[in-house]
């Protein structure tokens, strides 16, 4: 079974409007990060968001905040007020357990579309 | 924040030669760093745990002599693909554990485009 499952290939949004990136996530480990990564066309992976398993509030950062659902094991991405540059790769990860040397692991992927 | 670093950026081999990819922590110590391989518009598959002083940990399906992982300092991991293919063309991209934010987060490196012709 797929540990992180993004159901959405492709979404297309228009400038300023806010658009949801789903994620569910499946693990039985109590203890888990999920990560948010945008990914241009560079290829360079930019980290935009945190939700650790045990936070109670909802992670926000500037435009992204993360709607996470632990009962439902979601963790979606809202971004507020698209722009021309949000349009990239955008994956969802999780690391299991909390010691640092463990790897993350990948859904595979949204590529977001903004249009002007 | 920590930065990782990848050379070669891109790199253009024949077929049957062997390409070296570095992966460095620039302002942290790494004692374990993660490759990553991404075929384009895909997820990025981990393929092997680089531990510095010991073997890597490969990923089932890797094969461990193609994909020669060395972590030969605490800021210092190479990846060598021997006799590259062109099925071997793809994404190549490390990452390394550090702290940031109070969790602990993944820095990636720019990653490395690898074409085999």
């Amino acid at each position: 079974a797929q540990k992180i499952t993004q159901t959405q290939p492709g979404m297309f949004v228009q400038e300023k409007e806010a658009v949801t990136l789903d994620c569910t996530y499946d693990t039985s480990d109590p203890s888990y990060g999920l990560f948010w990564y945008k990914q241009p066309s560079s290829g360079e992976m930019i980290f935009l968001i945190y939700q650790g398993s045990y936070d109670q509030q909802n992670a926000t950062e500037g435009r992204y905040s993360l709607n996470f659902q632990k009962a439902r094991k979601s963790a979606n991405l809202v971004i507020s007020a698209s722009q021309l540059g949000d349009s990239a790769m955008y994956f969802c990860a999780m690391r299991e357990g909390h010691q640092a040397g463990t790897a993350l692991i990948f859904g595979k992927g949204t590529t977001l579309s903004v249009s002007s | 924040g920590a930065v990782v670093s990848q050379h070669p950026s891109r790199v253009i081999c024949k077929s049957g030669t062997s390409v070296k990819i570095e992966c460095r922590s620039l302002d942290f110590q790494a004692t374990t760093m993660f490759w990553y391989r991404q075929f384009p518009k895909q997820s990025l598959m981990l393929m092997a745990t680089s531990n510095e002083g010991s073997k890597a940990t490969y990923e089932q399906g890797v094969e461990k002599d193609k994909f020669l992982i060395n972590h030969a300092s605490l800021t210092l991991s190479t990846l060598t693909v021997t006799s590259a293919h062109p099925e071997d063309s793809s994404f190549y991209i490390c990452s390394a554990p550090g702290i940031a934010g109070g969790y602990n987060e993944q820095f990636f490196g720019p990653g490395t485009r690898l074409t085999v012709l």
